[in-house]
């Protein structure tokens, strides 16, 4: 399996601030990765998928970046409504995901 | 728009089977989707099961590839999961999800709100 790894694994932060989570993957995955938000007791969400493109509703304000093992999620200013975890995904091979970012309230 | 929703016990014995169903409303289980099960057990990380189509093929990872079943009933706009001898590592939330894949990648949207399985006597 391809591993992915992210940092931080826990941030706190300010409404406003810029937001910046790193996933690394074992192997290179060209741009087949994904990036998903997830609240306590919902469904995770799709934020952007194929490393940058950003998924329709979702705010502007995400973006991402990176192509081989490297990809970065940016929040440019972020919202209350942001505060969860963050998890990365690749699909080059059979889907593995990241362990997660929680982002949460400084 | 599309929605999913998990459904099946929330207690199972070991060794026993785990069984869920995960109904799919706003659109046809037929269309051109791989439709999937991922998990999440208690403080870890996602784990993607597997994935099946509306004809029936599957894919599913290989450490759970022995135990692992997936169907789909058209008819009823459903496809479910079966896990057979449970043990307490399966205990997990599990989600199920819209696979989306293209010459881009996969990715799953939208998901389910995910049901708790426990696996206990």
């Amino acid at each position: 399996d391809i591993q992915m790894t992210q940092s931080p694994s826990s941030l706190s932060a300010s409404v406003g601030d810029r937001v910046t989570i790193t996933c690394r993957a074992s192997q290179s995955i060209s741009n087949y990765l994904n990036w998903y938000q997830h609240k306590p007791g919902k469904a995770p969400k799709l934020l952007i998928y194929a490393a940058s493109t950003l998924q329709s509703g979702v705010p502007s304000r995400f973006s991402g970046s990176g192509s081989g093992t490297d990809f970065t999620l940016t929040i440019s200013s972020l919202q209350p409504e942001d505060f969860a975890t963050y998890y990365c995904q690749q699909s080059y091979s059979i889907s593995t995901f990241g362990p997660g970012t929680k982002v949460d309230i400084k | 728009q599309v929605q999913l929703q998990e459904s099946g016990p929330g207690l199972v014995k070991p060794s026993g089977t785990l069984s869920l169903t995960c109904a799919v409303s706003g659109g046809s289980i037929s269309n051109n989707h791989w439709w999937t099960w991922v998990r999440q057990p208690p403080g870890k990380g996602l784990e993607w099961i597997g994935e099946i189509y509306h004809s029936g093929s599957t894919n599913y990872h290989p450490s759970l590839k022995s135990r692992v079943t997936m169907s789909i009933d058209e008819s009823k706009n459903q496809f479910s999961l079966k896990l057979n001898s449970v043990t307490a590592a399966d205990t997990a939330v599990y989600y199920c999800a819209r696979g989306n894949a293209n010459s881009w990648g996969n990715w799953f949207d939208p998901w389910g709100q995910g049901t708790r399985v426990t696996v206990s006597s």
